[in-house]
């Protein structure tokens, strides 16, 4: 799938602060993070329409999204805990009538030390 | 709130046999629902999607759904089970006009020579 693209695709940090980038080339206007962690189903945590913040789940301050452009996802991590281990998604959707098609990148490894 | 169950963790089916993977949801009113794959090391993928209106809908690959608002079920079938099709399933749901996609746990499937 080269119609959304992260990176970087594996990382491993001690605690650094490191920032993970996505970007959709479908034209939608919803863009999403999704946090999967191991054995367990995607679990949202932010949610981006139109560049604008409108849902922002109960996830640690240490993250915090950026929305440059409405093709552009960016997740700012720092001070990563262990629990933070995990496969980081990109996803994006048309929004509006379509919703719950979510189309996925093919994530971000992150490996906590 | 919307829920979705997938009762079983883990299906072993011998290649070519028939395979039906169980998921249940819970909502008030009428959900749209999909069924995602997720191939090793891949992101989720779009299998399927049920809108209203005919309860059977055909999805990629061979594999088809069907919708009861009686049993509020929504099981995945496929006639004839291919080595490929060893992945995990994920059963989702969504509210009209809404943006959250509530994923269920995840169904592994693994195929047998």
């Amino acid at each position: 799938n080269t119609k959304i693209t992260q990176s970087p695709r594996y990382l491993i940090l001690g605690r650094a602060n490191k920032s993970l980038e996505c970007e959709q080339h479908l034209g939608h206007n919803a863009m999403y993070w999704y946090k999967q962690s191991a054995e367990k189903p995607p679990e949202l945590m932010f949610l981006y329409n139109l560049k604008q913040l409108i849902r922002n789940e109960t996830v640690p301050s240490r993250f915090i999204p950026e929305c440059p452009d409405s093709s552009k996802l960016l997740l700012h991590i720092s001070a990563v805990d262990p629990e933070d281990s995990a496969v980081y998604f990109c996803a994006s959707s048309p929004g509006g009538t379509n919703t719950g098609q979510l189309y996925f990148g093919e994530g971000s490894k992150l490996t906590v030390l | 709130a919307q829920s979705v169950t997938q009762p079983d963790a883990r299906v072993t089916v011998s290649e070519g046999a028939s395979l039906q993977l169980r998921c249940k949801y819970s909502y008030f009113g009428t959900p749209y629902l999909f069924w995602y794959v997720q191939y090793p090391r891949q992101g989720l993928q779009l299998l399927l999607k049920y809108y209203p209106g005919d309860p059977v809908v055909q999805g990629v690959n061979g594999f088809e759904a069907e919708f009861s608002k009686s049993n509020s079920s929504f099981h995945l079938r496929k006639a004839s089970v291919h080595w490929s099709d060893w992945a995990v399933y994920f059963c989702a749901v969504s509210m009209s006009g809404g943006y959250k996609v509530v994923f269920g746990s995840g169904t592994r499937l693994l195929v047998s020579p």
